[in-house]
């Protein structure tokens, strides 16, 4: 059973840090690009960003360009998101996400975790 | 960046009814290797969302068949041909033809 495990929201002022972590069984993670998605509360879903398996492509949304790193740990099967320079409008659930696989089946955002809460106030 | 328009944005339908939600790109789907990657998401009241359907009309396994994704280049139309209590829920339309991946804003799907 493919399983995605989010951990490392919280509450942190503006101008903080946070890394999120994403912990995945269940499938070969590294065969796998991976996503982070997020949601403010009680709005809509917003892709964040993406890692190829290799970690040679790396994608961003523009509102997180220079502030966010997206990284992985194949040996780990662990995918990470590293958020500086947080703003309020970063509060919300951060899911992780499968993206494409090599076998071929369409598989991005076919499983997704419970997510993970980051608040960003003072 | 390919935007995603649906409509309507709330949607009450007695049970037992069809529903229908529309989902509009502003650029097509279409990608290079002739497939159209447009997906549809249930987002349950405080639940993680689920993918429904991929690539317009392909069922995800444990997806009930009166949902039925259908449509082409940039209008699709997500289905359900008679509403349950366990319908209720926000679905979201997904392109992941081009760089960023973009969502729509949501269609809350309520029992009247």
């Amino acid at each position: 059973e493919v399983k995605l495990v989010e951990s490392g929201g919280g509450l942190v002022q503006p101008g903080g840090s946070l890394r999120l972590s994403c912990s995945a069984s269940g499938f070969t993670f590294s065969s796998y690009n991976m996503n982070w998605v997020r949601q403010p509360p009680g709005k809509g879903l917003e892709w964040v960003s993406y890692i190829s398996t290799t970690t040679s492509d790396t994608k961003y949304v523009d509102s997180v360009k220079g502030r966010f790193t997206i990284s992985r740990d194949n040996a780990k099967n662990s995918l990470y998101l590293q958020m500086s320079s947080l703003r309020d409008e970063d509060t919300a659930v951060y899911y992780c996400a499968r993206d494409w696989g090599d076998n071929g089946a369409y598989t991005p955002f076919d499983h997704w975790g419970q997510g993970t809460l980051v608040t960003v106030s003072s | 960046d390919v935007v995603m328009t649906q409509s309507p944005l709330s949607l009450p339908v007695t049970l037992g009814q069809p529903a229908s939600i529309s989902c509009r790109s502003s650029q097509s789907l279409v990608y290079s290797d002739g497939n159209t990657y447009l997906s549809w998401f249930q987002q349950r009241p405080g639940q993680s969302p689920r993918r429904l359907i991929y690539k317009v009309s392909n069922w995800d396994s444990g997806v009930p068949d009166r949902f039925s994704g259908s449509g082409s280049g940039t209008d699709f139309t997500l289905k359900i041909s008679r509403v349950e209590a366990e319908d209720v829920a926000v679905y979201y339309c997904m392109q992941g033809a081009q760089w960023p991946y973009t969502f729509g804003q949501g269609t809350k799907l309520e029992i009247k």
